[in-house]
């Protein structure tokens, strides 16, 4: 059980474009969804916490209007990253809290590698 | 904020025991766990132990916690070649609440034959 699924795997996509990645809770309702950014060797970064009904909160260094989380659903958040640039090339990776807001287990996505060209 | 430190690689052989060491900053963390990272795929949560706890063991894992040092262990005992991966410690500081995990930058686990 708790399973996130996150597409897509992988993206490419050229500098200007945007891309969406979607993370769903299959089995649970997940009322707040995290998003990491992974780089190369690296560790995992918080890039935001997603709320569902609610805006999202990013942390600090984090570009809003370059990010944008939609949190529509209690089983869907979604990452857009918008006017996509080579730097923004990442693996992008979901995760939720499992078992509700007392919960203490978190579950992830398997992660998306963006490309930017 | 948190900082989580730990060594970027560790070497064993074969059927060897590992022991992958993690230090945290704040004394505040309530859990702390130990992912799983395979090449290009998510995170896979092995275990993790409340900070009340100093032991946990689950089949060839053994975590410990000392707790006066923040310092947190994971022990693979009998390493096989499957093991090879990334590992990540990670704390929270509410178990969850409304906050994410401040992970470590991951230990790269070699398996020697």
């Amino acid at each position: 059980g708790a399973v996130v699924s996150q597409h897509p795997s992988r993206v490419i996509c050229k500098s200007g474009t945007s891309v969406k990645i979607e993370c769903r809770s299959l089995d649970f309702q997940a009322t707040t969804m995290f998003w990491y950014r992974q780089f190369p060797k690296q560790s995992l970064m918080l890039m935001a916490t997603s709320n569902e009904g609610s805006k999202a909160t990013y942390e600090q260094g984090v570009e809003k209007d370059k990010f944008l989380i939609n949190h529509a659903s209690l089983t869907l958040s979604t990452l857009t990253v918008t006017s996509a640039h080579p730097e923004d090339s990442s693996f992008y990776i979901c995760s939720a809290r499992v078992g509700g807001i007392s919960g203490i287990g978190y579950t992830f996505g398997s992660g998306t590698r963006l490309t930017v060209v | 904020g948190e900082d989580v430190e730990q060594s970027l690689f560790l070497s064993v052989r074969e059927g060897d025991s590992s022991v992958i060491n993690c230090t945290y900053t704040d004394s505040s963390s309530t859990y702390l766990y130990w992912y799983k990272q395979e090449p290009g795929a998510g995170l896979q949560l092995l275990t993790y132990i409340f900070s009340n706890m100093d032991m946990k063991q689950d089949q060839r894992l053994t975590v410990l916690l000392n707790k006066k040092d923040k310092h947190l262990s994971l022990r693979i005992a009998d390493t096989q070649t499957g093991d090879s991966a990334i590992y990540f410690c990670a704390s929270s500081y509410s178990g969850g609440g409304a906050d994410g995990l401040t992970f470590g930058k991951g230990t790269h686990l070699i398996i020697q034959p």
